[in-house]
């Protein structure tokens, strides 16, 4: 079946620490995988998506590669902000009726 | 109004009332979704609209009914609710859904978070 496996948080980093959010992924056939942000009080927003395998999805300084050898998707900044803190979510997305499956969300605080 | 829409954005009730949760779309799409966010787990998809039908139900509490009017609007009618269906309900929208052209984008709204008392 599809699943998606991610980190769990709460994550807490020092403005400009360099981020990483582990995401892993079980799926049949060929699916797309994105990560979606949530900031407080909002939906969710596509932050940045792969459509095939070692496909680089980027975004804001965040950048996500879609491995099918270890069916990982790895979200990482650089250098995070205080604006950075949200929840952020890995779904894989198949084509046949767009189904989306979800992580459980890793939370982000990055203090000044 | 841009994007997706939903209202009330808070809503409190009790286990015996009647509640409706409203979700607009203007973003020309033709496929809707309703999700329940609860904390620690991954959202869960609920039901699915493609042009005005429902594709999908998964295996959600008749206490939930959703409505699709059209291809903008989508409603969840909610009676007899439980506290463990205190959550967010979230509404998203996407491209027509038949093509295996896909998975397309998502968008969503910001939600309407449910206290059932």
């Amino acid at each position: 079946g599809n699943s998606v496996t991610q980190m769990e948080g709460p994550v807490t980093l020092s403005e400009e620490a360099f981020l990483t959010i582990n995401c892993t992924y079980t799926a049949t056939g060929y699916p797309s995988l994105f990560w979606y942000v949530q900031y407080p009080g909002e939906g969710l927003q596509l932050l940045l998506k792969a459509t095939k395998a070692d496909d680089k999805g980027s975004n804001k300084g965040f950048e996500a590669t879609y491995r099918k050898e270890t069916t990982s998707f790895h979200l990482e900044k650089g250098s995070v902000q205080v604006s950075d803190s949200a929840v952020y979510f890995c779904a894989l997305g198949v084509p046949y009726g767009n189904q989306f499956y979800f992580g459980t969300g890793t939370s982000l605080t990055v203090i000044p | 109004e841009t994007g997706v829409t939903q209202t009330p954005r808070h809503l409190v009730m009790g286990m015996t009332n009647k509640k409706s949760l409203k979700c607009e779309q203007h973003l020309g799409h033709n496929a809707m979704y309703w999700y329940k966010q609860s904390a620690k787990k991954p959202l869960e998809l609920m039901f699915v609209y493609n042009f005005k039908e429902q594709t999908e139900n998964n295996s959600v509490p008749s206490r939930f009914s959703p409505e699709c009017p059209n291809s903008s609007h989508l409603f969840l009618h909610l009676h007899t609710l439980q506290p463990e269906d205190s959550a967010l309900y979230l509404c998203a929208s996407s491209q027509d859904i038949s093509s295996r052209r896909g998975p397309y984008e998502q968008y969503f709204g910001p939600g309407t978070r449910l206290t059932v008392t």
